[in-house]
């Protein structure tokens, strides 16, 4: 399996606060994802990054921020979390952009 | 609009028998195609990929079949057995190893069940 942890695993939180999920792999790979895994929709792109400090948006970025300083995090903000973002949030990794692997992902409920 | 549909929701399947999983997908660009199994309260698994440029590609009891014309994808496990029982998520992306950036479209999932 390949070594990728996200944190925290569960989080509650309140609408308008700030939040930050944590994506770590020790794979050393270039390319990380985030993904959010909603009923009807299978999972859907946020933001993706292809090497430190270079990112882009997803399919559906409104509302949330990346950072990537350094190869093996990957960090998602919801600047000021929704209702809507309720969601069960998975992060990716890939070595060359074909087979993306997963991680364990993060239930956030806001509240 | 959904790009990559799986239109059915669930499937049934008895233990031994076979599992045909079907993914419709509507984006010519679309070059290379998975399917990832996904249990409860887990990330989504690597299960077997094919290109464009294959029309099927088996790995011990998963055989993806794709063609291109009609723009459709089906997983085939041969014999399905309990450990089986997930959710199954089919997904596209373009030009692979390309300027994409591996960007993955999916499916909305269908739940297999493999009875006893």
């Amino acid at each position: 399996d390949a070594g990728i942890t996200q944190s925290p695993r569960h989080k509650v939180t309140e609408t308008g606060t700030p939040v930050t999920l944590r994506c770590h792999q020790t794979e050393n790979h270039r390319y990380m994802y985030w993904y959010r895994q909603d009923p009807g929709h299978g999972l859907r792109l946020i933001h993706y990054s292809y090497g430190v400090k270079d990112t882009d948006k997803g399919e559906v970025s409104d509302g949330y921020s990346v950072s990537r300083s350094k190869t093996e995090d990957f960090l998602l903000t919801l600047e000021s979390a929704t209702s809507s973002q309720t969601s069960v949030y998975f992060c990716a990794i890939s070595r060359n952009t074909d087979t993306q692997y997963f991680g364990p992902g993060t239930r956030l409920t806001v509240l | 609009d959904q790009q990559v549909k799986q239109n059915s929701p669930s499937l049934s399947v008895q233990e031994g028998r076979i599992s045909i999983l079907n993914c419709d997908y509507t984006n010519s660009m679309f070059d290379y195609f998975l399917w990832y199994k996904k249990y409860p309260a887990e990330g989504p698994t690597f299960l077997i990929s094919i290109s464009s440029i294959k029309d099927k590609n088996e790995d011990g009891r998963f055989t993806v079949f794709l063609n291109k014309s009609a723009k459709h994808l089906s997983l085939h496990i041969v014999p399905s057995q309990p450990g089986d029982s997930a959710v199954y998520f089919c997904a596209a992306s373009p030009n692979a190893g390309g300027t994409s950036y591996g960007k993955l479209t999916f499916g909305q999932g269908t739940i297999l069940t493999v009875h006893p």
